[in-house]
């Protein structure tokens, strides 16, 4: 089974700082991926970038990167530069060999201040 | 362009009755999922097709049934409702993945937003 841990139920960032959103997870799967989904208040589930398992490098799209560290089973999420716009739910997410389902972490309450 | 099309929206419904949640993949996917978000909750997978075929099962209630047909579009039948069904139900769908990754564009509808009253 496999199981996704965010535990940090809300957040504050002030506008243009960067911000670091946790994520542990646990699988038995030697090949998984890894995801972060932004929802705002709208509800709609928005992508935001991709990690899988045997990829060496940190994945990073525009403002957001993700700081994967297999030994200690992290990917937490790294937005630079925050915007009012960001204010929104973080969810982690992951997938492996079992199936094509994602499971999800409990989420985090990201608020940006002006 | 193409998303991932629900219908409807929104829903009100009674306790008992019965609704239909419907999804439209993008073009090309042959998988299609549902996810439950209760209130204040993350999603929660409740079923999955491939090629028209029941994939994976989730937890899904035994008064809810789904169905995927022959043009890819899906269909998730909720029975019995009861006030605990009031969710945001979304379809998600994907292309067959390749071996060994899984970013394999995996696209979320809006959701269909299910009050049972």
């Amino acid at each position: 089974a496999q199981k996704i841990t965010q535990t940090q139920p809300g957040m504050f960032v002030q506008e243009k700082e960067a911000v670091t959103l946790d994520c542990t997870y646990d699988t038995s799967d030697q090949s998984y991926g890894l995801f972060w989904y932004k929802q705002p208040s709208s509800g709609e589930m928005i992508f935001l970038i991709y990690q899988g398992s045997y990829d060496e490098q940190n994945a990073t799209e525009g403002r957001y990167s993700l700081n994967f560290q297999k030994a200690r089973k992290s990917a937490n999420l790294v937005i630079s530069a925050s915007q009012l716009g960001d204010s929104a739910m973080y969810f982690c997410a992951m997938t492996g060999m079992q199936g094509n389902m994602l499971t999800f972490g409990g989420g985090t309450r990201l608020m940006v201040k002006p | 362009a193409a998303g991932v099309i629900q219908s409807p929206r929104h829903l009100i419904k009674e306790k008992r009755e019965t609704a239909t949640l419907k999804c439209y993949p993008i073009p090309r996917h042959d998988t299609v999922y549902w996810y439950q978000q209760g209130p204040g909750q993350d999603p929660q997978f409740l079923i999955s097709f491939y090629e028209k075929m029941q994939s994976d099962k989730g937890s899904i209630p035994d008064r809810f049934s789904a169905q995927q047909f022959s043009d890819y579009h899906s269909e998730l039948n909720m029975s019995s409702l009861e006030l605990g069904d009031s969710a945001l139900y979304f379809c998600a769908s994907s292309p067959k993945k390749g071996r060994g990754r899984f970013d394999y564009g995996y696209t979320f509808g809006s959701g269909t937003r299910l009050t049972v009253v």
